[in-house]
């Protein structure tokens, strides 16, 4: 089954730790994204990868960063800069093909502890 | 002003009820525009695209008025299944794309 995987379900950060969220997908889509999703807003955009090697600045990448080494991967890592992470992470992809329809993985929950 | 805004609702339908609401969005340029919907601490899942046409699929009707700049859904025929969060979501440029903040709707037996 094609699709997006991301992993852990769940993720706890202690202060002052990095933690990277994984994203997958096997949709041999070019284009990924991250964002973040707090309660009562709307997805805001950290980061996007239109091509393997090259990313940009979403909205509020502050505090994160980013690779994309490998066509299906696009690894999202929380730094310690980042003073507000608890938030719901989800990852999407898309293909010039489908427009600007992108599909989303089951996302990732991160707590600060 | 937020580039997409939605009237948060909830609203509450009963089974069989028909429910619409709209978005406005901000950005005159703006060429796609999506329907997503979103299960309480799930995904968001495409539900349909919006056409300059308008558009059905089953009992779910969107419309586009590019003049005024909104996008309306209209669900017929309401079912339990439907209690959701309607993302209204629309492209900025060719890879970029504005989210609302979601509009619930909750449909009781």
């Amino acid at each position: 089954d094609g699709g997006i995987t991301q992993s852990p379900k769940y993720l706890f950060r202690k202060e002052g730790q990095n933690v990277t969220l994984s994203c997958e997908q096997n949709l041999n889509h070019d284009a990924m994204y991250w964002y973040r999703q707090d309660p009562g807003q709307g997805l805001r955009l950290i980061y996007y990868s239109q091509i393997v090697n090259d990313f940009q600045k979403g909205d509020i990448a502050e505090g994160y960063s980013v690779s994309r080494e490998k066509k299906e991967s696009f690894p999202l890592t929380v730094t310690s800069a980042q003073k507000n992470p608890t938030a719901f992470y989800l990852c999407a992809s898309s293909s010039p093909g489908q427009g600007e329809t992108q599909y989303f993985g089951p996302g990732t929950r991160l707590l600060v502890l | 002003r937020k580039e997409v805004e939605q009237d948060p609702g909830p609203f509450n339908v009963p089974e069989g009820a028909t429910v619409a609401f709209n978005c406005t969005y901000s950005n005159s340029a703006s060429q796609s525009f999506f329907w997503y919907r979103q299960d309480c601490r799930k995904e968001p899942k495409l539900l349909m695209s919006v056409y300059s046409s308008g558009n059905e699929d089953g009992r779910f009707t969107a419309q586009l008025n590019r003049a005024s700049q909104y996008i309306s859904l209209l669900i017929r025929d309401s079912k339990l299944s439907d209690s959701a969060t309607y993302l209204c979501v629309v492209n900025k440029n060719d890879y970029k794309l504005s989210f609302g903040a979601g509009t619930t709707v909750t449909v009781r037996a």
